[in-house]
């Protein structure tokens, strides 16, 4: 399936490590992009790269995306316990949307 | 800025009963998701439309059907509920750009229990 994959599955840290998810897919995409939800609550969207980008920047959020080996990687740095929940990415292709099984994320204070 | 908007937020059925939600997009959005998250899963798409038409279609049961009206807002029709269809459902909206390269921009989701 088109259904990117995530790991980890669970990420324990401490308030003010950085937190590293990563994300793969199977097919080709037109963009991927990351969203985090917290327990039972909506998705948020966070960033979006294009297939033609390598690296995106956004507040303590980088994201990067290596379309050669079909991964990416969502970085948060300075976590805060706030940063807790879910993450996802979510490959774009045609005008489907393919989500990750997510990585949940939890920082400790 | 508006969001998407969702109603119900929280609707309780009972098996074989129907359920209708509503999603209704950003402004100037004219393509709507539809997807169904079950307890502890990554979301799944069910089907979306652009402009009042349907585009694409996923994992959706035939009990279900959806459609898009000329305020671009849509609904999806559930019948025949059936207990594992309590999920939460969230739609989302997004600007058709070339290429396809717009972001999707999510409500906060209708939570279905089905007792």
């Amino acid at each position: 399936s088109q259904q990117g994959e995530e790991d980890p599955q669970a990420l324990s840290i401490q308030e003010g490590e950085n937190a590293t998810m990563n994300c793969s897919y199977k097919t080709s995409i037109n963009n991927l992009q990351w969203y985090r939800q917290n327990s039972g609550r909506g998705l948020v969207h966070l960033i979006l790269i294009r297939s033609n980008e390598r690296e995106k920047h956004s507040g303590r959020l980088r994201v990067t995306l290596d379309t050669s080996k079909k991964s990416s990687s969502l970085l948060i740095t300075a976590s805060r316990a706030a940063d807790t929940a879910s993450y996802f990415c979510a490959t774009s292709a045609g005008n489907q949307f393919y989500f990750g099984t997510g990585t949940s994320l939890t920082v400790i204070p | 800025a508006a969001g998407v908007i969702q109603s119900p937020r929280h609707l309780i059925k009972e098996k074989r009963e129907t359920a209708t939600l509503k999603c209704y997009p950003i402004p100037r959005h004219d393509t709507v998701y539809w997807y169904q998250q079950g307890p502890g899963q990554d979301p799944q798409f069910l089907i979306s439309f652009y402009e009042k038409m349907q585009s694409d279609k996923g994992s959706i049961p035939d009990r279900f059907s959806a459609q898009q009206f000329s305020d671009y807002h849509s609904e999806l029709n559930m019948s025949s509920l059936e207990l594992g269809d309590s999920a939460l459902y969230f739609c989302a909206s997004s600007p058709i750009l070339a290429g396809a390269l717009h972001e999707q921009y999510f409500g906060p989701g209708t939570r279905l229990t089905v007792t």
